[in-house]
């Protein structure tokens, strides 16, 4: 199975900083990687699909980009409601596979 | 706009069955894969697998044919088994609807399962 890894684990950062955190596939997966954001006690959110498009309803300070084996997702001016946890996930061939979570918090 | 609501027992003890169902509201039955996901603390987010309208299925090789996924087309619901459960799959339980190719859009609220003698 392909392995995804994100880093960094955790991050702490203040409202309107810029933040990008990684993730990284064991091996290419074209551009097939979608970004989640989750709230304590909440499901995941579908935040970003196939790299870089943005899912219906998201806000544009959210942006994503790689392809291959190395991708990011960046919050160009972070806010207070986007204090969460973020999980990258290879999609298109199962074994759908996520990453071990990015926790930002605030500083 | 989908929504899903799920339902099933909260607490196991080793070696039994977990039964879970999630119902669909609004939006199409037909034409998404309805999902399995959990989430626990030593192992994150873990697909268990998916069914599809029609019956067709996938699963997680990792848990090695325990799972099993049925859909009642009927009542727009769907369900997962897990045999022989142990402390390890103790974890929270979310139904998801899968629009494309691994992309889940609509989750359910999720439910604990603990696992313990």
């Amino acid at each position: 199975d392909i392995q995804m890894t994100q880093s960094p684990s955790s991050l702490s950062a203040s409202v309107g900083d810029r933040v990008t955190i990684t993730c990284r596939a064991s091996q290419s997966i074209s551009s097939h990687l979608s970004w989640y954001q989750q709230k304590p006690g909440k499901a995941p959110k579908l935040l970003i699909y196939e790299a870089s498009n943005l899912q219906s309803g998201v806000p544009s300070r959210f942006s994503g980009s790689g392809s291959g084996t190395d991708f990011t997702l960046t919050i160009s001016s972070l806010q207070r409601e986007d204090f969460a946890t973020y999980y990258c996930q290879k999609s298109y061939i199962t074994p759908w596979t996520f990453g071990q979570g990015t926790k930002v918090e605030i500083k | 706009q989908v929504q899903l609501q799920q339902w099933g027992a909260g607490l196991l003890k080793p070696s039994e069955t977990l039964s879970l169902t999630c119902a669909v509201y609004g939006g199409s039955f037909s034409g998404y894969y309805w999902t399995w996901i959990r989430q626990s603390p030593g192992k994150g987010l873990e697909w268990i697998g998916e069914i599809h309208h029609s019956g067709s299925t996938h699963y997680n090789p990792s848990l090695k044919s325990r799972a099993t996924i049925s859909v009642d087309t009927s009542k727009n619901q769907f369900s997962l088994n897990l045999t022989s459960v142990t402390a390890a799959d103790t974890a929270v339980y979310y139904c998801a609807s899968d629009y494309g190719s691994g992309l889940f859009d609509n989750w359910g609220q999720g439910t604990l399962v603990t696992v313990s003698s």
